[in-house]
């Protein structure tokens, strides 16, 4: 069974950079067929799509977020990574890593547990 | 940007039957955007229910359905139980490796 975990700082000031990392294990996420793609969901609001990474490293964003998102991957260490900078409050949100299936399909298929980042002085 | 809709509340009576849609803020919903639908429940990740448009996700009951409803994707559930009453989430995928995420439906069974 394929499972994602989150893992980073749960604080970040003000205009700094939020990192973030997925490990993933119980698979492969050398695969070309999906897409790894990150998610976030601020205090009771609605679930917000950032981006994903697939294909050899191709990436793709929220229009919305472009300016400030960078997703990669490490294949040798099973992990994908966001960071998003110029961080404000309005960025403070639980954060979810996931795997999004390609072709045919285009479903998230597995969730990380979520991880919560509050953006504070 | 593209804006996917949700109604932000609904209510259905336990054995009842209740269909959440999911529309576009310009045009029409059809199979070619693989709407999936996700249920939340407060402090936990989404769970995937239908995606393509009707296929359900492994081990979700058959009470949960996908269909395309005139313009709309929907999310049907006959016989809803007191422990469908969650969030749910539909799921757009726009093209190039784009997703954008509606609004949610808040369900409430009573």
């Amino acid at each position: 069974q394929l499972q994602l975990q989150e893992s980073g700082p749960g604080l970040v000031k003000p205009s700094e950079t939020l990192s973030l990392t997925c490990t993933v294990s119980g698979g492969s996420i050398s695969s070309s067929s999906y897409y790894w793609g990150w998610i976030r969901q601020p205090p009771g609001k609605g679930l917000e799509w950032i981006g994903s990474i697939c294909c050899g490293g191709s990436t793709y964003y929220n229009p919305s977020l472009k300016s400030r998102v960078t997703i990669s991957v490490d294949t040798s260490k099973s992990q994908f990574s966001l960071k998003l900078s110029s961080v404000t409050a309005a960025d403070t949100a639980v954060y979810y890593c996931a795997r999004i299936g390609g072709s045919g399909s285009y479903r998230i298929q597995y969730w990380g547990q979520g991880t919560l980042v509050i953006v504070s002085s | 940007q593209t804006v996917v809709t949700q109604e932000p509340s609904f209510s259905v009576s336990p054995g009842g039957t209740v269909t959440l849609t999911c529309g576009l803020s310009s045009g029409s919903v059809s199979t070619s955007y693989y709407p999936s639908w996700y249920q939340q429940t407060p402090g936990q990740a989404p769970r995937t229910l239908i995606y393509s448009t009707n296929s359900r996700s492994s081990g979700v009951p058959d009470r949960f359905s996908g269909s395309i409803l005139g313009n709309k994707a929907a999310l049907t559930i006959t016989g809803a139980q007191a422990d469908d009453e969650s969030d749910y989430y539909c799921v757009l995928y726009m093209g190039s490796g784009i997703w954008v995420f509606g609004g949610g439906t808040k369900l409430t069974v009573l």
